[in-house]
């Protein structure tokens, strides 16, 4: 990977609405794309990931969309809950076999 | 998923020491890589370890700072040498899943430099 750029770095919902965080990349080359969520004081834990050859993927509340000809993709949370509070990094890989994080956006859901 | 631990998992540490953490995988892992995140911050790559070669050292990160062993495919150390307080941070290890489809984290050492 080369460059990945997430926005935004802070995101502020109340419980119950939905969040959307997105990253872009520049590796025309990259073809995995990772989501982690890292909770204060925890390791990153993967929560969901999509491959090249898929647009979109869902688990439960969790989905995550890409667009390659745009080189962006997107995590998306709905119906959202005080524990999604957590700092959440997308990282993508390519012909580097290297990962490259984004820099990370804090979540905070209000009750 | 692969099971990482990390020793130790946190340390104080005086300035000009050296310290060495320990990463131990449960399965056989082609690559592990060693991060550091500072408080606040993204994962920052040092280095990939693989077995039977030299780690692979990111720019800015040089072997006689952070020198790195891996003597099999579930074990590595990285050592954070002469260190001073801007060596504190978060040190995590990683691994690369067996068929090479995605990454797990050790659950880091944290590193405080006084």
């Amino acid at each position: 990977g080369e460059n990945v750029e997430q926005h935004p770095s802070t995101l502020s919902v109340q419980e119950g609405d939905s969040a959307v965080i997105k990253c872009t990349y520049s590796d025309s080359a990259s073809n995995y794309f990772p989501w982690y969520k890292q909770e204060l004081g925890k390791r990153p834990q993967l929560i969901i990931d999509i491959r090249s050859n898929v647009g979109e993927k869902k688990d439960q509340r969790i989905a995550v969309t890409l667009n390659k000809t745009a080189k962006h993709f997107s995590l998306h949370i709905t119906e959202t809950q005080p524990e999604d509070s957590a700092v959440y990094f997308c990282a993508e890989w390519g012909g580097s076999y290297i990962p490259t994080f984004g820099r990370g956006t804090s979540l905070i859901v209000h009750p | 998923s692969a099971v990482i631990s990390q020793k130790p998992s946190r340390d104080i540490c005086q300035r000009g020491t050296s310290l060495t953490i320990q990463c131990q995988v449960d399965s056989q892992v082609t690559m592990m890589f060693w991060y550091r995140q500072q408080p606040g911050q993204s994962l920052t790559l040092i280095a990939t370890a693989n077995q039977g070669s030299e780690a692979t050292y990111e720019s800015g990160f040089v072997i006689d700072k952070f020198p790195i062993s891996r003597p099999n495919l579930t074990f590595s150390t990285l050592t954070v040498s002469n260190m001073s307080p801007e060596d504190s941070s978060i040190y995590l290890c990683s691994v690369e899943s067996q068929g090479g489809e995605t990454q797990y984290f050790g659950p880091g050492t944290r590193l405080l430099v006084l």
